[in-house]
């Protein structure tokens, strides 16, 4: 199985902060990689696919970066809105999802 | 509207069976890959099922391999996750998910909590 290991857990920031977010991959998986936002008691958000392909109506501060084993995930100028737990996720060989970086404030 | 409906969730003891349900609306279901995918209380996510476009292939991991089964029925635009020998710790939310082709997941539904309780 592909381990995903996503850092930090726990990410304190503040509006118009840069914010960087890492995802390592156990083995390669080429730019088979998504975001993903997610808030309290709602279903995920893909925001990126294919390791920086930006999705329809996701604000250009989010980008994504990376290919085999080590990605990124930045937002450039952190917004109210932002404050949320963000997910990596590998498709490269079944699927697994990273544990998650809470970014709070 | 394009969405995802789950339903079918609630509470088992252990060693029962559930049937969850995903209702397409807006789009033809069969014309995508579909998976299932859950979320423990406070944890991350865990791939559950696939199926392909033209159902002939389905996907499980380990850790669901042989007591849950995914399947899809074209007229109600639905796809089904059908849930045995459940576990305490299948206790999760629930998702329907549509994939992009050869990519992440773009479209979830709202989620059905499953609780197993021994």
């Amino acid at each position: 199985d592909i381990q995903m290991t996503q850092s930090p857990s726990t990410l304190s920031a503040s509006v118009g902060d840069r914010v960087t977010i890492t995802c390592r991959a156990s083995q390669s998986i080429s730019r088979w990689l998504a975001w993903y936002q997610q808030k309290p008691g709602k279903a995920p958000k893909l925001l990126i696919d294919k390791a920086s392909s930006l999705q329809n109506g996701v604000p250009s501060r989010f980008s994504g970066s990376g290919s085999g084993t080590e990605f990124t995930l930045t937002i450039s100028s952190l917004q109210p809105d932002d404050f949320a737990t963000y997910y990596c996720q590998q498709y490269n060989s079944y699927s697994t999802f990273g544990q998650g970086t809470k970014v709070e404030t | 509207d394009v969405q995802l409906v789950e339903s079918g969730g609630g509470l088992v003891q252990s060693g029962g069976s559930l049937r969850l349900s995903c209702v397409a609306s807006g789009f033809t279901l069969t014309n995508y890959e579909m998976i299932w995918v859950r979320q423990a209380p406070g944890k991350g996510f865990e791939y559950l099922s696939y199926i392909s476009i033209s159902g002939s292939h389905t996907e499980y991991p380990d850790s669901v391999k042989g007591r849950f089964t995914i399947s899809r029925d074209s007229a109600k635009n639905s796809v089904y996750l059908q849930m045995n020998s459940l576990r305490d710790e299948d206790t999760a939310i629930y998702y329907c998910t549509r994939r992009l082709p050869y990519g992440g997941y773009e479209l979830w539904g709202q989620g059905t909590l499953v609780t197993v309780s021994s």
